[in-house]
């Protein structure tokens, strides 16, 4: 399927395990993003990436560690999950053209209970 | 980072109501995107306007760059444009990127 899909789309775990919230798009886009989104909120940026094997830290990035070993995929892993961490997850995409970027699309959500 | 502050926190309206919403930001940006946030918690893109006036169907949006502000129209509000509506802003400089997302407006529209 086009676009951007995420998987799982719900996930319940346990304080203390590890947890890789998987991010798939199809637009080859450059940038893709991570946020969190807590229950009354906006969204929080996590970690982004502007290419394969490039990313940076965003406003949250504590507890979190993400790869991008190719364009279409941004895995984000929880090493050892917390409660705070309990959260809907969004990933998002956009194309770009040196400082210019073009609009971002997200995904689904994936919607993580730590216990 | 940047501040992004949405105005009203919260909008009920009858079917039918025209509505405004506001977004100021506190520094200069390079990109200014409105989502909606349907019931369901899927996020959607309305409009990707940095600078200027862009409108499609019932919706309108305006950003001012220079006095850091963007504005969101609804007219002829439908129940279906309720939700939560988002402003996001981006500021790209060399070694240097910053994204910041507004708390939302969320729209309740009553039949």
């Amino acid at each position: 399927d086009a676009g951007i899909t995420q998987s799982p789309r719900y996930k319940i775990t346990e304080t203390g395990r590890q947890v890789t919230l998987m991010c798939h798009q199809t637009w080859s886009h450059s940038y893709m993003f991570w946020y969190r989104q807590d229950l009354g909120h906006g969204l929080r940026l996590i970690y982004y990436s502007a290419a394969a094997d490039i990313t940076d830290k965003g406003e949250v990035p504590d507890g979190y560690v993400v790869s991008r070993s190719k364009t279409e995929n941004f895995p984000l892993t929880l090493e050892s999950a917390t409660r705070s961490q309990t959260s809907v997850y969004f990933c998002a995409s956009s194309e770009s053209q040196g400082i210019f970027r073009w609009e971002q699309f997200f995904g689904p959500g994936t919607r993580l209970t730590v216990l | 980072g940047i501040q992004v502050e949405q105005s009203p926190p919260d909008l009920i309206l009858q079917e039918g109501a025209n509505s405004t919403l506001r977004c100021n930001f506190s520094d200069s940006v390079n990109n200014l995107q409105w989502f909606h946030q349907n019931p369901w918690g899927q996020l959607i893109n309305l409009f990707y306007i940095p600078s200027g006036t862009k409108q499609n169907g019932r919706l309108s949006a305006t950003t001012v760059a220079t006095e850091r502000y963007s504005l969101l129209y609804i007219s002829s509000s439908q129940t279906t444009d309720s939700g939560v509506y988002f402003c996001a802003v981006e500021r790209v400089r060399s070694n240097d990127y910053k994204l910041s997302f507004g708390a939302g407006t969320t729209v309740t529209v009553r039949a």
